[in-house]
């Protein structure tokens, strides 16, 4: 079975600060890996997906994730923070075997402050 | 193109009562999931299907039930709902592959008194 862990339920950060948000999954296959954003009282939104090749995977909005086998994290950053990047950020894992669930993490909340 | 739309919105029940989720999409995905959204606990899967007329059991399918009639409709049922089933509710659809992200509805949020 898969899990997918997100370490930090709240992140303060200054704008135009980098941050950093943690997930580490586990699993017994192969899987692939995404970060969803939602912002308040909407759907989630697709941010960036490893599949697979180049561990360093870039997405919308600015940000960026890479992919560490021997670490088991996927963790999602960005240079310079924006007010407007305030939201939920939700890591997720598909495994590759052909149950195709799709598990989420608990989810980040990012406050950028002023 | 819609994408995922979910009925209703917006919902407030009595326990006891029941109640169906509709979702629909409109993109012919093979896969669609129901998910429970909960403050701390992230969003846990409910029910998902893997093609039309197939279902199988998430993470928490205890109190729901799901059918998957039409390749575009997934619906979840309460069948007698409690409180602890307060909570916004997601659907998604994907592709068939693993490869593939999912596209969400913009959610249920449902209430029980």
């Amino acid at each position: 079975a898969q899990s997918v862990t997100q370490l930090d339920s709240q992140v303060p950060v200054f704008e135009e600060a980098p941050v950093e948000l943690r997930c580490n999954y586990s699993s017994s296959v192969s899987v692939y890996l995404f970060w969803y954003v939602q912002y308040p009282n909407q759907g989630l939104q697709l941010l960036l997906k490893y599949l697979s090749g180049s561990t360093l995977v870039k997405g919308i909005n600015g940000f960026e994730a890479e992919f560490n086998k021997s670490q088991t994290s996927f963790h999602l950053r960005k240079p310079s923070v924006h007010i407007s990047d305030t939201a939920e950020y939700f890591c997720a894992v598909s495994d590759n075997s052909g149950t195709y669930k799709y598990i989420f993490g608990t989810g980040t909340r990012l406050k950028v402050l002023a | 193109n819609a994408g995922v739309t979910q009925t209703p919105k917006f919902r407030v029940l009595k326990t006891g009562q029941s109640m169906t989720l509709l979702c629909a999409q409109d993109m012919n995905h093979e896969y669609m999931y129901w998910y429970r959204q909960d403050p701390g606990m992230g969003l846990r899967l409910i029910h998902y299907s893997v093609g039309e007329g197939t279902t199988a059991k998430g993470e928490v399918p205890d109190g729901y039930n799901v059918s998957r009639l039409k390749k575009q409709n997934f619906l979840l049922g309460l069948e007698s709902a409690a409180p602890s089933q307060t909570s916004v509710y997601f659907c998604a659809s994907r592709l068939q592959t693993g490869s593939t992200e999912a596209f969400f509805g913009q959610g249920t949020r449902l209430t029980v008194v």
